[in-house]
């Protein structure tokens, strides 16, 4: 069955920290995986795609088939990262619980 | 383009009563969705459709209906409304449900029922 576990509700990091926001999935054929963040008073909207291999303010995300993980990850965390994070699983856009990320200053 | 529109943006209701969250596009996708969005739980799925007169559950089905006469509107309607139904609700559309095709959310309903 299909599966998206992020193990941490809350993770809060001081600006200018490294931040990994951790993502584990169960899929059995060849997934497809997202990054959706949600900033304050803002619609949820993409952040990253596997697939594209991109990076978007800084973040990136790395495909792990063997550890069936997809962490998002910033060297340097800035106060505007502050929002909630979800990682996103086709087909049927199975979503985890999310991470709500604090960057203090 | 004003992209995904849902009303309304606040609603009360009372155990029992029935209503109609409104969901349109106007960017021609032909996947639409449903989500509820919970403390601690995420978004999860509650219906989906891939193009006009066809609908398909998600995860969370029970409790609501939805129908699909347009490509650009995508109705979700509470029959018999429950306080388990208290949440957050996101209308989403997408080009095509495969392919890395982005998602893109309405502003989100917030439903109270008392």
């Amino acid at each position: 069955a299909q599966r998206v576990t992020q193990p941490e509700k809350l993770l809060s990091v001081f600006k200018g920290a490294p931040v990994e926001l951790k993502c584990n999935y169960s899929y059995s054929g060849s997934p497809e995986l997202f990054w959706y963040v949600q900033y304050s008073r803002q619609r949820l909207q993409l952040l990253l795609r596997h697939i594209s291999r991109e990076s978007i303010k800084g973040f990136t995300a790395d495909l792990n088939k063997g550890e069936t993980s997809f962490h998002l990850k910033k060297p340097f965390a800035q106060e505007e990262d502050s929002a909630m994070y979800y990682c996103a699983l086709r087909d049927d856009m199975r979503f985890g619980a999310g991470t709500r990320l604090t960057v203090k200053p | 383009n004003a992209g995904v529109t849902q009303t309304p943006k606040f609603q009360v209701l009372k155990t029992g009563q029935s209503m109609t969250l409104q969901c349109a596009q106007d960017m021609n996708h032909e996947y639409m969705s449903w989500y509820r969005q919970d403390p601690g739980m995420g978004l999860r799925l509650i219906h989906y459709s891939v193009g006009a007169g066809i609908t398909d559950q998600g995860e969370v089905p029970n409790g609501y209906n939805v129908s699909r006469s347009t490509t650009e509107d995508f109705p979700l309607r509470l029959l018999s409304a429950a306080p388990s139904q208290t949440s957050v609700y996101f209308c989403a559309s997408s080009y095509y449900p495969s392919g890395g095709a982005e998602l893109f959310f309405g502003e989100g309903s917030r439903l109270t029922v008392l």
